[in-house]
């Protein structure tokens, strides 16, 4: 089993929409969880982090953590076609914070 | 604007040759990432640092890739001999242990990648 796993997409939605990313993490100990964007040719660049269960909103984008279900997603509301990328979920764990990432899922929001 | 400085950005070599790569982190960061990214494997953790040491080299190939801190403002990451397969993006990340989020978490800033192609 991967440590971080991400549905393979792509996921595609028309403007206006509510899209939804999920991942799972396979280490019940992890402490820290971040979700990354990255455009196509670019670096990945951080847009949301969470660490104790529930919700946390950032304006367009809601992150959600469910530890006993290892389960971590975001909500990106009222998409934009600017939110069209890949979006990474990375996972901290171990006492020397190593950060893995999924494969990523590619959001395609339709005009 | 701080960021993270990688060179080279684009590298195509031929089989068998030795490959070097630099980070420069950004200034006071003390946590210092290597990742590959290709398309099948996505982004792949080769080896990190934190106040220089080496703390993980596990998703390193042994044979031919070692990563090194020589000081704390250049990180290298070095392919000796190259192959194909070798062929993606390298990605340097760094970090301070402890900054704005709880104690223990990374905040990464990525440089711009290392893209390299061995024929």
């Amino acid at each position: 089993q991967k440590e971080v796993e991400q549905n393979s997409g792509p996921l595609s939605v028309p403007e206006g929409a509510i899209a939804s990313l999920n991942c799972t993490y396979s280490d019940r100990v992890s402490q820290s969880f971040f979700w990354y964007r990255q455009y196509s040719g670019k670096s990945p660049e951080l847009i949301m982090s969470i660490y104790s269960n529930g919700d946390k909103e950032d304006g367009r984008f809601t992150a959600q953590l469910n530890k006993a279900s290892q389960y971590v997603s975001l909500l990106i509301r009222d998409s934009q076609p600017s939110d069209s990328a890949t979006y990474l979920c990375a996972v901290m764990s171990g006492a020397n914070s190593k950060l893995t990432f999924g494969k990523g899922i590619t959001l395609s929001v339709r005009p | 604007d701080a960021r993270v400085t990688q060179t080279p950005r684009h590298k195509v070599t031929e089989m068998g040759q030795e490959v070097t790569m630099r980070c420069q982190p950004i200034l006071g960061h003390n946590t210092v990432f290597w990742y590959r990214q290709t398309m099948m494997q996505g982004l792949e953790l080769l080896a990190y640092f934190r106040n220089r040491a080496p703390l993980d080299d596990s998703g390193m190939p042994k044979d031919r890739f070692s990563a090194e801190m020589p000081d704390a403002t250049l990180a290298t990451l070095k392919i000796q001999p190259s192959e194909p397969r070798d062929s993606a993006v390298y990605f340097c990340a760094s970090g301070s242990r402890g900054l704005v989020f709880p104690s223990g978490a990374n905040v990464l800033t990525f440089g711009a990648g290392s893209r390299l192609t061995v024929l």
